[in-house]
């Protein structure tokens, strides 16, 4: 089955504790992409890939970290997180050069206290 | 800057029609999506317009207008399953995505 998976798909952690969402998809899709959607403000995007080795910062991306060191596999990392990073995620992938047509992971509900 | 404007909330009927509105000011078109999303869930794609007119898919149309930088997403014969939020999204002149805020429909019976 086809399918963007993350996990943990909920998390409660504190304040200054690294952290790592995983999220990986089987589609063989070039682009990948982290959001961050908090109620009344859309979808945020946090960082993408375009493909292997190569990511860039979307709108969001303070606080956070990627690395695309495999096709499938995109990590978002929190070095330090901070309450404002409370959030739900998603990642998202999509075939090349079709950015907009994504799929998108269940969602990771993060809370930092 | 870039803006993607969506009414906030919107309440229709079981059986009905409901027509969602989209306006768009972006740094140029590279075309424009919907989604929908249930509550907890993932967004889901729905219609992808790049020229003018109506794209029809069952239940669910889309509208766009370029030079009106506008679009709507029509949905028919509702169901309560269609309650959920729908997300506008275009495609600017670097391919990136700007998204709305997204429109919740509540339907009722």
């Amino acid at each position: 089955e086809a399918q963007v998976t993350q996990n943990p798909r909920y998390l409660i952690t504190v304040t200054g504790k690294k952290l790592t969402v995983t999220c990986s998809q089987n589609m063989n899709h070039e682009y990948m992409s982290w959001y961050r959607q908090d109620p009344g403000l859309g979808l945020r995007q946090i960082y993408y890939s375009m493909n292997v080795e190569v990511t860039d910062k979307g709108d969001v991306p303070e606080g956070y970290k990627v690395s695309r060191k495999e096709k499938r596999n995109f990590p978002l990392i929190l070095e330090s997180p901070s309450p404002n990073q409370t959030s739900l995620y998603f990642c998202a992938s999509s075939r090349g050069g079709e950015v907009g047509e994504l799929f998108f992971g269940e969602g990771s509900r993060l809370t930092v206290l | 800057g870039q803006n993607i404007d969506q009414p906030t909330e919107m309440t229709a009927t079981e059986g009905a029609i409901v027509q969602i509105n989209c306006t768009y000011q972006t740094s140029g078109f590279n075309g424009l999506f919907w989604y929908q999303q249930h509550a907890g869930e993932a967004p889901t794609f729905l219609s992808y317009n790049v020229l003018d007119g109506l794209e029809e898919k069952g239940r669910f149309s889309s509208f766009l207008s370029r030079s009106k930088g506008y679009s709507y997403l029509l949905l028919k014969e509702l169901q309560m399953k269609d309650s959920a939020s729908y997300l506008c999204a275009v495609l600017d002149s670097n391919y990136q995505l700007i998204w709305g805020a997204g429109t919740k429909l509540i339907i009722k019976p």
